[in-house]
């Protein structure tokens, strides 16, 4: 199994445009979360889905943020307009039905200029 | 939302040294507690889920102990190599969501 998958990994845009981050959850797990990581509020949830209807969104920071997951094996988070504080590190992270463990993709590291 | 702490919030250590720290959490409606483990440039990666007070987990050199009465568990290191630099997080499950403590970020000195 090749874990989750996040694309880009890295990402640098200027402010004011569109960013769109994307996730491969591992195959047949039913939950898919994104996650943000700075330094200041350290890892924290954005939003959930399962079987890919979202659950909780309270997480997500205002209007400009926005996820969907159109299928069990893609989710994508945007961010428009984009600002520098959106400057972080984002996580996908997965688990199935029956488990406990979330498992982490690599993440893609944005920098808003 | 949970209140999951850590401490300390980072520690050195003398490779060949052993060393743990604490994570603490509200311990009515205990569900599970997590432990990941989090390396520069990667993802974080699980460790441990503890479920049952008095739990003990080991993984090498790497344990944990849970008290689910007194809302705290202890991350141990046995013998601290320089590998084991990353951050340690523990983690409450709320719902389906999990809520992090801030970490335990450990150097280990050659």
């Amino acid at each position: 199994d090749a874990g989750v998958i996040q694309s880009p990994r890295h990402e640098v845009t200027e402010m004011g445009q569109e960013v769109t981050l994307r996730c491969k959850p591992i195959s047949g797990h039913d939950y898919l979360f994104w996650y943000r990581q700075t330094m200041m509020r350290g890892l924290e949830l954005l939003i959930y889905f399962n079987n890919n209807v979202p659950i909780d969104d309270s997480g997500m920071p205002e209007d400009r943020f926005s996820a969907k997951m159109p299928n069990a094996s893609f989710s994508t988070l945007k961010i428009q307009p984009s600002e520098p504080r959106d400057s972080a590190v984002y996580f996908c992270a997965s688990r199935g039905q029956g488990g406990e463990t979330q498992y982490f993709g690599p993440g893609t590291r944005l920098l808003v200029l | 939302i949970l209140n999951v702490e850590q401490s300390p919030q980072s520690l050195h250590v003398q490779e060949g040294d052993s060393t743990n720290f604490t994570c603490s959490f509200p311990s009515s409606n205990f569900y599970a507690l997590h432990w990941y483990r989090w390396e520069t440039a990667k993802s974080p990666e699980a460790l441990f889920v503890m479920t049952l007070n008095g739990d003990e987990k080991k993984k090498g050199r790497i344990s944990a102990t849970l008290n689910t009465k007194e809302g705290y568990s202890y991350l141990y290191i046995k013998g601290s190599q320089p590998e084991d630099s990353a951050t340690y997080l523990c983690a409450s499950p709320n719902d389906y969501k999990l809520s992090f403590g801030a970490g335990t970020t450990v150097t280990v000195r050659a």
